[in-house]
């Protein structure tokens, strides 16, 4: 069974630019989490979605950010425009609905605001 | 405020010893835990896990215990091995399926 994939692994944009991020759960999930860590600190949440629906995004620091999940399947970030503090390592996470606790995360995507 | 705490950043041991990594939380809406190991450039590994209704959950060399009324679990490692060396991290959730609140992570080193 795959693991939770994103895509691209490592991202460097300039201020402003806009960058997008994809995160493909494990197959059957249909929990669907994006988290944040900065500058070495701890994991945040930011967002989860049920399927296709928004279930809590009060981690979103702000609305330059938006994420999205078309069809129920894959999910992808986009930060418009990037700031400096956006910087850090983002992560996907997926579970079922039955043994929903048990977060599976995957490798992340490495974002670079200069 | 955070509401996991992993007070020790780092943490030595020597193979074959035990490793013993502390968690404290505030939130007593938290009904279930887990710890994360994670190594350089990789995303989190789920490691192990316990429901606030338990005390204890082994598997393998790796056990968590859970002291509800001191908010406290920690995770025990025996025997350590190189291989465990990674960081760290406990988190928590009030409601199954719904955010992970984590600590911020202890760096264990297992030297040979």
């Amino acid at each position: 069974e795959a693991g939770v994939t994103q895509f691209p692994s490592h991202s460097v944009i300039e201020k402003g630019q806009t960058v997008t991020l994809r995160c493909d759960p494990i197959s059957g999930h249909d929990n669907l989490y994006w988290y944040r860590r900065v500058m070495g600190k701890e994991i945040k949440f930011l967002l989860h979605f049920v399927k296709e629906s928004k279930q809590d995004e009060s981690g979103m620091p702000n609305n330059r950010f938006l994420a999205e999940r078309t069809g129920g399947t894959y999910s992808t970030l986009k930060v418009q425009p990037a700031e400096l503090e956006d910087s850090g390592v983002y992560f996907c996470a997926s579970s079922q609905v039955l043994h929903a606790y048990e977060q599976y995360f995957g490798p992340g995507t490495r974002l670079t605001v200069t | 405020d955070q509401q996991v705490k992993q007070n020790s950043p780092s943490l030595s041991v020597q193979e074959g010893r035990i490793s013993i990594l502390n968690c404290d939380y505030t939130n007593s809406m938290f009904d279930y835990f887990l710890w994360y190991k994670k190594y350089p450039a990789e995303g989190p590994t789920f490691l192990i896990s316990i429901s606030s209704i338990k005390d204890k959950n082994e598997d393998g060399r790796f056990t968590v215990f859970l002291n509800k009324s001191a908010k406290h679990l920690s995770l025990h490692i025996v025997p350590s091995q190189p291989g465990d060396s990674a960081v760290y991290f406990c988190a928590a959730s009030a409601q199954a399926g719904t955010a992970l609140i984590f600590g911020k992570g202890t760096t264990l080193s297992v030297s040979s």
